[in-house]
């Protein structure tokens, strides 16, 4: 079983729709949470970072934890061409993060 | 700089060469990173460091793999008697402490051993 799992999608939205991207976990012992979006031949840009459960929101952007659960989402709303990208989420305890495989979203005009 | 620079943007490469990645993390930076990501996959853990020492090197495939950072600023990846197998994206990230506030990655070197 893999550390994180996360649909590959692709995901394709209209412009202006609500988007949800959600991973699940399977180590109790991450404690950071993060979303990073990755433009082709790009590198992840940090988007969102949360420690320990609850909402945080930028913009946007809001990014959930539910760590009894082992599940986290990120929403976009009102979403933008620009959006389109691959959406990774990453966590970690320490040293390393561990990344989901991504999932690929396209905002259509 | 500004951001974390990679060079090359792309490196061809025979199987069986050797190849050096270079990563130049953003200036104050202390903690940086090795990831390698394959197409459609999110990036692997190859190596850390802290200051000039290789904090965690856990994530190393095998022995052909090697990394220094001599004065803990600049990084080079090594690659000895590279495989096809080798081909991939190389990502450099570079964070204050331990990177608990998150990355900021370069741009990659994507390599292709042909």
């Amino acid at each position: 079983q893999k550390e994180v799992e996360q649909d590959p999608g692709p995901l394709s939205v209209p412009e202006g729709a609500i988007v949800s991207l959600n991973c699940t976990y399977s180590n109790s012992a991450f404690q950071y949470f993060m979303w990073y979006r990755q433009y082709s031949r790009k590198g992840p840009e940090l988007l969102m970072y949360t420690y320990s459960s609850g909402n945080k929101e930028d913009g946007r952007f809001t990014a959930q934890v539910d760590k009894s659960s082992k599940y986290i989402s990120l929403f976009i709303r009102d979403s933008q061409p620009s959006d389109s990208a691959t959406y990774l989420c990453a966590m970690n305890t320490g040293n390393q993060f561990y990344f989901g495989t991504g999932t690929s979203l396209t905002v259509i005009p | 700089g500004a951001g974390v620079s990679q060079t090359p943007s792309n490196k061809v490469t025979e199987k069986g060469k050797y190849v050096e990645l270079r990563c130049d993390p953003i200036s104050g930076h202390t903690a940086l990173y090795w990831y390698r990501q394959s197409l459609g996959q999110g990036p692997e853990f190859l190596i850390y460091f802290q200051g000039t020492g290789a904090a965690d090197d856990s994530g190393l495939p095998n022995d052909r793999f090697f990394a220094v950072r001599p004065e803990g600023s600049v990084s080079t990846l090594k690659i000895q008697r590279t495989e096809r197998g080798d081909s991939a994206v190389y990502l450099c990230a570079s964070s204050h402490g331990q990177g608990e506030g998150g990355y900021t990655f370069g741009s990659g070197t994507r390599l292709t051993v042909v």
